[in-house]
């Protein structure tokens, strides 16, 4: 059974930080993993998805990172800025293939 | 914006009553799938139609039950609320049954009291 966690749980940093967000999962056998953003009482954006034949996906300051032989992905955002205060979490594809798989996501708040 | 809109987005009700959800998915997607997110934790799967049959189920009892129409609409229907169902109700469409293909709406946001 697939399992997923997240540290930190919450982040606190000032402007301009680089970060790095992390996820582990239990199951290496997964063909993606994908990272959302979620805005407080919103739903789900999806930034990243990354195919298992990859080992990054990049979209703008946003870097995710894919190693399934150790069970983690990172999540690395550079120059943080106080828009990116979300909390993000991480999800992979079930064991069965029908649902995502989350963790109960980083909390990310960028001062000013 | 993902196409795929949800009402109402705020419900309240009291234990042992009853509620419909509603989802409107994007056109053409014939997969639309339930998560409850509770209170600080990540969204976990109710369960998934596709072609208006249940494809798959999570660790829910039996008073969470849904439907899907042919007009790509569906419903989450819970019997005898519980205190422990208040959560974010989310749901999600796709083109096809693989979730990292899926789309999710806003939300409905449900307390019991």
């Amino acid at each position: 059974k697939q399992e997923v966690t997240q540290i930190p749980a919450a982040l606190s940093v000032p402007e301009g930080e680089n970060l790095v967000l992390n996820c582990s999962f239990t199951d290496s056998a997964i063909y993606n993993l994908q990272w959302f953003r979620q805005d407080p009482g919103k739903g789900l954006t999806s930034l990243l998805l990354i195919q298992s034949s990859q080992r990054e996906q990049t979209s703008g300051r946003l870097n995710a990172s894919l190693d399934k032989s150790s069970g983690r992905s990172t999540l690395y955002i550079a120059a943080s800025q106080p828009g990116d205060s979300a909390t993000y979490l991480c999800a992979a594809p079930s064991q069965a293939g029908t649902a995502l798989i989350f963790g109960k996501g980083t909390t990310l708040s960028v001062s000013s | 914006e993902t196409g795929v809109t949800q009402s109402p987005t705020h419900l309240i009700k009291t234990r042992g009553q009853q509620v419909t959800l509603r989802c409107s998915s994007q056109s053409g997607h014939n997969t639309v799938s339930w998560y409850q997110q509770a209170l600080g934790q990540g969204p976990q799967f109710i369960f998934q139609y596709y072609r208006e049959e249940e494809n798959g189920r999570g660790n829910f009892p039996p008073r969470f039950s849904g439907l899907q129409f042919p007009n790509y609409s569906s419903e989450l229907n819970v019997n005898a609320l519980e205190l422990d169902d208040s959560a974010l109700y989310l749901c999600a469409s796709s083109l096809a049954r693989t979730p990292e293909t899926q789309y999710f709406g806003p939300g409905t946001r449900l307390l019991v009291l």
